[in-house]
């Protein structure tokens, strides 16, 4: 398709154990973002890329988060030793000129 | 950090009214964004401003980027039910990353 994809669209996962969230963003777009959303709340940000380089991370809660883009395009946030508190929907969006598209989300739930 | 209060938290309303709903912020931006957002679905852009005192309109929804550059109004005309969703305001600071409002949740009933 022409949008941002994500997979999976749903991951149940048991705490302590390692996630991949991947991010495919639409053809082109140099930029992509990482957005975490909780239940009732707005997006959150997470990281930001131009090209294959973070701009900012300055969103990652800590050190067991870590995303990557190697080849400027598609990306992939990876969650270690998970928590209940990571339960959440993962977004991502890309970008050519400003606006933002957002994928569907990866929606994460730790047990 | 900053933060954006947005309001009210959420809407009931009849078929066919106005809807308004806002945003502020304790600190300045420099573009503000409006979105909505179904079930299942990533948020869906659907107003931008870029200059203080804009003032912009998309079909049935107009929105105001405020004159001290820390607050935006949303308003929906005639609502329909395909209307309902989840409304969220968010601004940019210049740092390429938006920070989003709570939501508003808008339920529209024929």
């Amino acid at each position: 398709g022409a949008g941002v994809s994500q997979t999976p669209s749903n991951k149940v996962t048991e705490k302590g154990k390692y996630v991949e969230l991947r991010c495919d963003p639409i053809s082109g777009h140099t930029a992509l973002y990482w957005y975490r959303q909780s239940l009732g709340q707005g997006p959150e940000f997470l990281i930001y890329f131009q090209g294959t380089g973070a701009a900012d991370d300055s969103g990652l809660p800590n050190d067991r988060f870590f995303a990557v883009r190697p080849e400027g395009s598609v990306s992939t946030l990876k969650i270690q030793r998970t928590e209940r508190g990571d339960s959440a929907v993962y977004l991502c969006a890309s970008s050519s000129s400003g606006e933002l598209f957002f994928g569907e989300g990866s929606r994460l739930t730790v047990l | 950090g900053q933060q954006l209060n947005q309001s009210p938290q959420s809407m009931f309303i009849q078929e066919g009214e106005d809807v308004s709903m806002n945003c502020t912020s304790s600190s300045i931006f420099n573009t503000w964004l409006w979105y909505k957002q179904d079930p299942g679905e990533g948020p869906v852009l659907l107003i931008a401003l870029y200059k203080a005192g804009e003032l912009t309109s998309n079909g049935r929804l107009t929105a105001q980027f405020g004159i001290t550059r820390k607050d935006s109004f949303l308003n929906i005309s005639a609502s329909i039910p395909s209307d309902v969703g989840i409304y969220f305001c968010a601004g940019e600071g210049g740092s390429e990353k938006l920070v989003f409002g709570k939501g508003t949740k808008l339920t529209v009933n024929p």
